[in-house]
């Protein structure tokens, strides 16, 4: 069975200082991987994502995230935050041979503090 | 503007009394899933559907149900079946040539009082 683990559900960071939210996925097949954002009492948006091709993918606001197939990981960085980061991170999979079935982690609280 | 439209924002519910949730989608996708999210448990799959007249439960479809009788639409009614029914539900939507990519209503908040 496939499964998404966030270890962390809540991290503390200062404004301007640099942050990593963890994930780790178990499958037995390839998978497609996402991370997605969710700001209080909204639903959630597409982060970035990792299809194929090159295991480094950036986001328009300065996220970037790196696909790691020996070790499992799809940890979600920014070198600086500000406080309108402040919002809860999904990390997310997708199995390649039955991809309408999204699989998501429990979610990492980002407060970002002044 | 595109986009997913969930109503209503906020519901309030007597036991026993079945209520059902509205989800509309002017993306012309093909695909629309349920999810329901509970503080500190992520998201977890209800019920989706591929096409017009064809759904599949989710992982956790007991005490719900659904109908796709339009492409735009895909209600939720939450029955006096389910044991826990306060959450928060989220409709979501995506292309036939699904890659994991879902394109997500604002959310329905739920309280059984």
């Amino acid at each position: 069975a496939q499964s998404v683990t966030q270890l962390d559900s809540q991290v503390p960071v200062f404004e301007e200082a640099p942050v990593e939210l963890r994930c780790n996925y178990s499958s037995s097949v390839s998978v497609y991987l996402f991370w997605y954002v969710q700001y209080p009492n909204q639903g959630l948006q597409l982060l970035l994502k990792y299809l194929s091709g090159s295991t480094l993918v950036e986001s328009i606001n300065g996220f970037e995230a790196e696909f790691n197939k020996s070790q499992t990981s799809f940890h979600l960085r920014k070198p600086s935050v500000h406080i309108s980061d402040t919002a809860e991170y999904f990390c997310a999979a997708a199995p390649m041979d039955s991809s309408y079935k999204l699989i998501f982690g429990s979610g990492t609280r980002l407060l970002v503090r002044p | 503007d595109g986009g997913i439209t969930q109503s209503p924002k906020y519901l309030f519910r007597k036991e026993g009394q079945n209520v059902t949730l509205s989800c509309e989608q002017n993306l012309n996708h093909d695909a629309m899933y349920w999810y329901r999210q509970d503080p500190g448990q992520g998201l977890r799959l209800i019920y989706y559907s591929q096409i017009v007249n064809d759904f599949q439960k989710g992982d956790i479809a007991e005490g719900y149900s659904v109908s796709r009788e339009k492409k735009e639409s895909f209600p939720l009614t939450v029955t006096s079946a389910q044991k826990n029914p306060t959450a928060f539900y989220l409709c979501a939507s995506s292309m036939t040539a699904f890659t994991g990519e879902l394109f997500f209503g604002e959310g329905s908040r739920l309280t059984v009082l």
